[in-house]
């Protein structure tokens, strides 16, 4: 099958630096995408990783391995506004109906 | 604001009734997908239509019917409403050859 993992809390004090991870388990896929959800709020986008390293993108961060079959969102200077949950998601190969595959989220918790 | 637009933004009604939620896409954009996501979950894909055709189905109830006009708008229709039916309900849609999705406000469902 097809599936993403990601924790689903992480805990971070303002200032600092959080990796949120998200490893999966799907036979090739096109890219890897990130959306921030702020509570009862829509998801946005926030990057997308069409090939291996590391996308920079002012305060955050995302990164593909397809060897390691992981990726990470990076986020830096955490703000209180950073609060918000985190998806990962990734189009399987097959088809053009561009349907993606969605991770259970990362609730942020940013602690002053 | 992304460019999409849902209504109503909130919906209460009973067990056994149905709803249309309303969905328009950006301009330009000609492809439709439906999530629903319930309290502290996440985003489940029910549906996806491009240029008036269904593309790919998800997890989505028989109960469950969506469509999308001429003008590219959609509508998902929920019927013979259960409880567990409440939740928040978003449409996105994106470019035609690209994978990043663009959310509504969502509708939020509450079935009593």
């Amino acid at each position: 099958g097809q599936s993403l993992e990601q924790p689903s809390e992480v805990t971070a004090v303002e200032g600092a630096i959080v990796q949120i991870n998200c490893t999966y388990q799907t036979s090739g896929f096109y890219g890897l995408s990130w959306y921030q959800q702020h509570d009862g709020g829509a998801p946005t986008f926030l990057s997308y990783n069409g090939l291996d390293g590391l996308e920079e993108t002012g305060r955050f961060s995302s990164f593909l391995s397809r060897s390691d079959s992981y990726g990470y969102l990076l986020l830096q200077e955490l703000q209180m506004k950073d609060s918000a949950s985190y998806f990962c998601a990734v189009r399987p190969p097959g088809g053009s109906n561009y349907q993606l595959i969605w991770g259970a989220g990362t609730k942020l918790i940013i602690k002053p | 604001d992304s460019g999409v637009t849902q209504t109503p933004k909130h919906l209460i009604t009973a067990t056994g009734q149905r709803v249309t939620l309303r969905c328009s896409p950006r301009s330009g954009d000609l492809s439709v997908y439906w999530y629903q996501q319930s309290l502290d979950q996440g985003l489940q894909f029910l549906i996806q239509y491009y240029n008036g055709e269904e593309r790919a189905k998800g997890n989505i109830l028989e109960r469950f019917s969506a469509q999308q006009f001429p003008d590219l708008h959609s509508e998902l229709n929920l019927s013979s409403l259960e409880l567990g039916d409440s939740a928040l309900y978003f449409c996105a849609s994106s470019v035609y050859g690209q994978e990043t999705q663009y959310f509504g406000p969502g509708t939020r469902l509450l079935v009593l």
